[in-house]
């Protein structure tokens, strides 16, 4: 069974960029897919967007086009989610999940961004 | 965009009673729902995908059921470590979760 090991939490200023990293290990990186799910604090959980390495294949969800890219390197088995122009609304927990047909089946241990004013 | 409106949006039960959680989804997802559980500072876990079918290692307590717009995840008796959240996610447009039920201890 794939494990997904998330970089650490992040402090951020407005405008600026956050880079958040996803680990797999355990099972085959390349053929599943990764996907991004953010959780603002108390809040639900929103779709972001995810990549299919193999195919090297990306999608957004509206909301985020434009400012969030999601790359994969298959030589370490890592996916990242790169999400720019911050802001306060941005401040949230931040899960990568492994994706097959939009079923997130395993979940990283989750990045906490904070974004400051 | 798909609406999934879950309730109640909290649930007061003891364990050994039955739980019953509701989704109902804005335009038919078929089968194409899901369903999580996520306990306080933990990532979400994955109870039953494709409206029926229970995850790897998942409790035969926890049943998914429904199709097109009306969906129901049953706990037949509840456990101490089931009280969490639980969110439903479809899969037949671009992805998207219901609010949460809060399942609490009464």
């Amino acid at each position: 069974q794939v494990q997904l090991v998330q970089s650490g939490a992040e402090v951020k200023k407005s405008g600026s960029s956050v880079k958040v990293s996803c680990k797999a290990s355990g099972g085959t990186f390349s053929s599943h897919g990764i996907t991004w799910v953010r959780q603002a604090p108390g809040q639900g959980l929103e779709w972001m967007g995810g990549i299919i390495p193999i195919f090297g294949t990306e999608n957004y969800a509206q909301k985020f086009q434009g400012r969030v890219t999601i790359t994969a390197d298959e030589s370490t088995s890592t996916a990242y989610m790169e999400l720019s122009n911050l802001r306060s609304e941005d401040t949230a927990v931040y899960y990568c999940a492994r994706d097959y047909e939009h079923i997130a089946t395993e979940w990283g241990q989750g990045t906490l961004v904070t974004v400051s004013s | 965009e798909i609406v999934l409106t879950q309730s109640p949006a909290t649930l007061s039960l003891s364990p050994g009673e039955r739980a019953t959680l509701s989704c109902r989804a804005s335009q038919s997802v078929s089968h194409y729902l899901a369903w999580y559980q996520q306990k306080p500072g933990q990532a979400p876990r994955l109870l039953i995908y494709d409206g029926t079918n229970r995850a790897t290692g998942i409790p035969a307590r926890f049943s998914g059921s429904g199709s097109g717009t009306d969906f129901t995840l049953t706990i037949s008796s509840l456990e101490p470590e089931d009280f969490a959240v639980y969110y439903c996610q479809q899969r037949s447009n671009w992805p998207s979760f219901g609010q949460g039920t809060r399942l609490e201890i009464k």
